[in-house]
């Protein structure tokens, strides 16, 4: 099945900083979203986006199915964007999401 | 508008005992999964149903059965909780491909 990789790992901010996280995948797609998971541990659906760029506030996304990536932009952090944020994709073969294994933003005040 | 509704929030059991995860949405979408998460292991696929009356396996299936009642309902029993099967319950749904989850349901077998 499809691989998904998202780094990095970790990522500590001071507020007002901005940010990009990267999700890279095997296989081409034809489902890919984007995720925050809050420190209450709600799921919080940011972005579907198989391809191309979303803008919603200060997040935006862009992927690029043909280099097999997406990133997830944060402007302006706002220690609220804590969190885990996870990438999931579903490829050609298939419509399983597979998760990436995230990214754990802190933002300092 | 409730979204995905899961019951319980949290429960915890006793190794062997049996129970069930409840899991409703009404925004009228047609595939239904279950997930759990782990730490260290980002969310594993249970069980998922494409459809009303069709189930499938998803990645980590041993342990669990599923019963998919109607369109809103889908349900994840464990029939002899084991202490492995300590995590977070994640219900979720779709349509047209965008995955929307419920809030959680945290299980601790003891």
């Amino acid at each position: 099945g499809i691989q998904v990789e998202q780094s990095p790992p970790d990522l500590i901010l001071q507020e007002g900083a901005n940010s990009t996280l990267r999700c890279n995948f095997s296989d081409s797609v034809n489902n890919l979203q984007w995720f925050h998971q809050n420190p209450w541990g709600q799921l919080i659906n940011l972005f579907y986006i198989p391809s191309g760029t979303k803008q919603n506030g200060r997040l935006s996304a862009t992927t690029v199915a043909t280099e097999r990536y997406s990133l997830l932009y944060i402007s302006s952090s706002q220690t609220t964007d804590s969190g885990v944020y996870f990438c999931a994709a579903a490829g050609n073969a298939g419509n399983m999401l597979t998760f990436g294994g995230g990214t754990r933003l802190m933002v300092k005040p | 508008n409730a979204g995905v509704t899961q019951t319980p929030k949290f429960q915890v059991l006793k190794t062997g005992q049996s129970m069930t995860l409840q899991c409703a949405q009404d925004m009228n979408h047609n595939s239904m999964y279950w997930y759990r998460q782990d730490p260290g292991m980002g969310l594993r696929l249970i069980y998922y149903s494409a459809s009303e009356g069709t189930t499938d396996k998803g990645e980590v299936p041993n342990g669990y059965n599923v019963s998919r009642l109607n369109k809103r309902e889908f349900s994840l029993r464990l029939e002899s909780a084991a202490p492995s099967q300590t995590s977070v319950y994640f219900c979720a749904s779709t349509i047209w491909g965008e995955l929307f989850f419920g809030e959680g349901s945290r299980l601790t077998v003891l």
